[in-house]
């Protein structure tokens, strides 16, 4: 089956500008999770949808950051705008629900 | 909320045996998983334990002690290739979500 796919691969922005971020999660899985992975660290989730519904984006900074899922497959994280601090790789993954999940190659963010 | 501790960095030798230790705490323990992550590269799943006890997957096993909220990944006849940040993650509960939530990664160096 094809993996999770996401674009761009690399992405170099200024601050206070606006990125988005596409994927398309492996088909027939149902759950999709944005996860942000500063250099050094484990990822941390972002948001968490089921279907096109929200389940969690409680930790999703949503003065600047939005997402969506449209139809329930391909999915947009839009960072509106971005601070210094933003720069991390965005890494999408996809599941049928539970383990595994399975994960993009993720978008390196560089804001300057 | 979750917190998980790992070591940061271990070192093994070629063909030896490692073991990457994986101390938790969380509110609502649905299991524990492990995924590795090479340079540059989307983090791939190893393994998952919900009961205690040894699960073993070719060279990889994963321990998990609920009642010590412990866990470990073991690496047998390590190959240079298994270089990588290996993770352990949680899947919590507390929100409803039931999401994934992910330690800072220990980076195993392989040496010759």
């Amino acid at each position: 089956e094809a993996g999770v796919a996401q674009s761009p691969r690399y992405k170099i922005i200024e601050k206070r500008q606006s990125v988005a971020f596409w994927c398309n999660p492996i088909s027939g899985h149902a759950t999709l999770y944005w996860y942000q992975q500063i250099l050094g660290q484990g990822p941390k989730l972002l948001i968490q949808f089921q279907n096109n519904g929200v389940v969690d984006d409680s930790q999703l900074p949503k003065d600047r950051f939005s997402a969506e899922r449209l139809k329930g497959v391909d999915s947009t994280l839009k960072i509106q705008p971005a601070k210094l601090e933003d720069s991390a790789v965005y890494l999408c993954a996809s599941s049928r629900g539970g383990e595994p999940l399975h994960f993009g190659n993720g978008t390196r963010l560089t804001v300057t | 909320g979750q917190s998980l501790e790992q070591p940061s960095e271990v070192t093994a030798v070629e063909g030896a045996i490692v073991q990457i230790n994986c101390t938790y705490q969380t509110s609502g323990f649905y299991g524990l998983s492990w995924y590795q992550q090479h340079d540059g590269g989307a983090p791939t799943f190893l393994s998952y334990n919900a009961l205690d006890g040894l699960e073993e997957t070719g060279r990889f096993s994963s321990f998990l002690s609920r009642s010590d909220s412990y866990g470990y990944l073991l690496l047998q006849e390590l190959q240079m290739k298994d270089s990588a940040s290996y993770f352990c993650a949680v899947r919590d509960s507390q929100t409803g979500a039931n999401n994934l939530f992910f330690g800072t990664g220990t980076r195993l160096t392989v040496i010759p």
